[in-house]
């Protein structure tokens, strides 16, 4: 079975630190995706990522950064948390093509931004 | 712009009776469409899929529909059980798009014993 794991499933932060959200899967997937979720609004893409070193804005990347070293790995990083990036955050991961590829998805981090 | 719209936030239906949830889309060039089912704190999984070529896909109780000249698709559920209590995203991609969706906001499916 495919496994996406996120670092924490929830999370504490104040406004203005750096924050470093991990996501690591074991299926050798090219494509990585990071995703927050609220309430009425579905899932917006924040990031993604189709091959190491490589990585496209989503719909809502402002504030964000990410990062993908390593093929299994992709973090999301907020530079300088603020109160309405409270949010749950997914990961995801998927093969690149064809466009049917399902996506696999972690349980999610709770970010609560104080 | 929404691409893909899921217009009924919720959904209750009775046990046993059948489950229709539906899904619109804008973007004529999305070559397959996907539903996800999501339980709370957990993320979603990959429910069933269809090909824009084909007009009807069936796995058990799950059976989803496309209308390709009214962009609509749905998903039907039949018999639904309590246990298909979740909520349901649709997703669209295309071949192009380097494995990229459009998801909609998702509906929330209550099944009563």
């Amino acid at each position: 079975d495919v496994k996406v794991t996120q670092s924490s499933r929830y999370l504490v932060k104040r406004t203005g630190e750096k924050v470093f959200l991990e996501c690591v899967q074991d299926m050798d997937h090219e494509n990585m995706f990071w995703y927050r979720q609220d309430p009425g609004l579905g899932l917006r893409l924040i990031y993604f990522s189709y091959d190491v070193k490589m990585k496209e804005k989503g719909d809502i990347p402002e504030g964000y950064s990410v990062s993908r070293e390593k093929k299994e790995r992709f973090s999301l990083i907020l530079e300088s948390a603020s109160t309405n990036q409270t949010s749950m955050y997914l990961c995801a991961s998927s093969f690149l093509s064809p466009g049917n590829q399902p996506q696999h998805f972690g349980d999610g981090t709770r970010l609560s931004i104080l | 712009d929404q691409q893909v719209k899921q217009n009924s936030p919720s959904l209750s239906v009775q046990e046993g009776r059948i489950s229709i949830l539906n899904c619109d889309y804008t973007n004529s060039m999305f070559d397959y469409f996907l539903w996800y089912k999501k339980y709370p704190a957990e993320g979603p999984t990959f429910l069933i899929s269809i090909s824009s070529i084909k007009d009807k896909n069936e796995d058990g109780r799950f059976t989803v529909f496309l209308n390709k000249s009214a962009k609509h698709l749905s998903l039907h559920i039949v018999p639904s059980q309590p246990g298909d209590s979740a909520v349901y995203f649709c997703a669209a991609s295309e071949d192009t798009n380097a494995g990229k969706s459009t998801f909609g906001d998702g509906t929330t499916l209550t099944v009563k014993p």
